[in-house]
């Protein structure tokens, strides 16, 4: 099984609302990322966690909050946003197989922001 | 820098030729290599992923590494109209850790 859930499919908010975005894995895998996608663009790399801490952040705008409560769910907390966030975000997970690390994505959360 | 660059798009082919992308990097620390497969408006989706120098098969898809040369090509064999989509080229470093960096793809169009 290499399914990576995501929650909502789908979101519209206003530049002064607060949301959150929901990812879960229950593969064990130890490594978890948030993307942002645009159309015709590769995914677009926000934040890695790492063992739940945070690894790497891609100098994103604090108006993104990232939390991993633990080792199976990963959120991103939304507010404050401008319609040009409006993305595909793209929820994933990897493991190491021994012969290297695989990631997994998720069916991602549409927003759009007006 | 760490760059991952594919062939530029469109491709299309007509159903049932072969389809051969191709994607070269520029870090030689990079150790996992994988080409997802994007239908319009969903996510990537894994379709092969490949470790070692040569060729690898998984039904009609083949990736092929070349590790001196920097250099993962995927070739679909007998390809059909839900081919269709356009394709990820990704490369994981173990030195990068839990990164991995992403070709800006290429869109192919499989005619029937």
């Amino acid at each position: 099984d290499t399914e990576v859930t995501q929650t909502p499919k789908h979101l519209v908010m206003g530049m002064t609302n607060k949301k959150s975005l929901k990812c879960e894995q229950h593969m064990g895998h130890r490594a978890m990322y948030w993307y942002k996608q645009k159309a015709k663009k590769p995914p677009e790399l926000m934040f890695v966690y790492s063992y739940e801490k945070l690894s790497i952040n891609e100098s994103v705008p604090s108006r993104f909050s990232p939390e991993c409560p633990n080792s199976s769910l990963l959120n991103l907390h939304l507010h404050a946003l401008q319609p040009e966030d409006s993305a595909l975000y793209l929820c994933a997970s990897s493991h190491n197989s021994g012969t290297g690390e695989t990631q997994y994505f998720g069916p991602g959360t549409r927003l759009l922001v007006l | 820098q760490k760059e991952v660059e594919q062939n530029s798009g469109p491709l299309s082919v007509p159903e049932g030729a072969i389809a051969s992308l191709n994607c070269t990097y520029s870090d030689r620390g990079s150790q996992s290599f994988f080409w997802y497969r994007q239908y319009s408006g969903k996510s990537p989706e894994l379709i092969m992923s490949i470790y070692s120098n040569g060729d690898k098969e998984d039904g009609r898809f083949t990736a092929q590494l070349n590790k001196a040369s920097q250099y993962v090509s995927l070739l679909i064999r007998d390809s059909q109209p839900s081919d269709s989509a356009t394709y990820l080229c990704a490369v994981n470093s173990r030195l990068a850790g839990n990164q991995f960096y992403f070709g800006t793809g290429t869109s192919l169009t499989v005619i029937p």
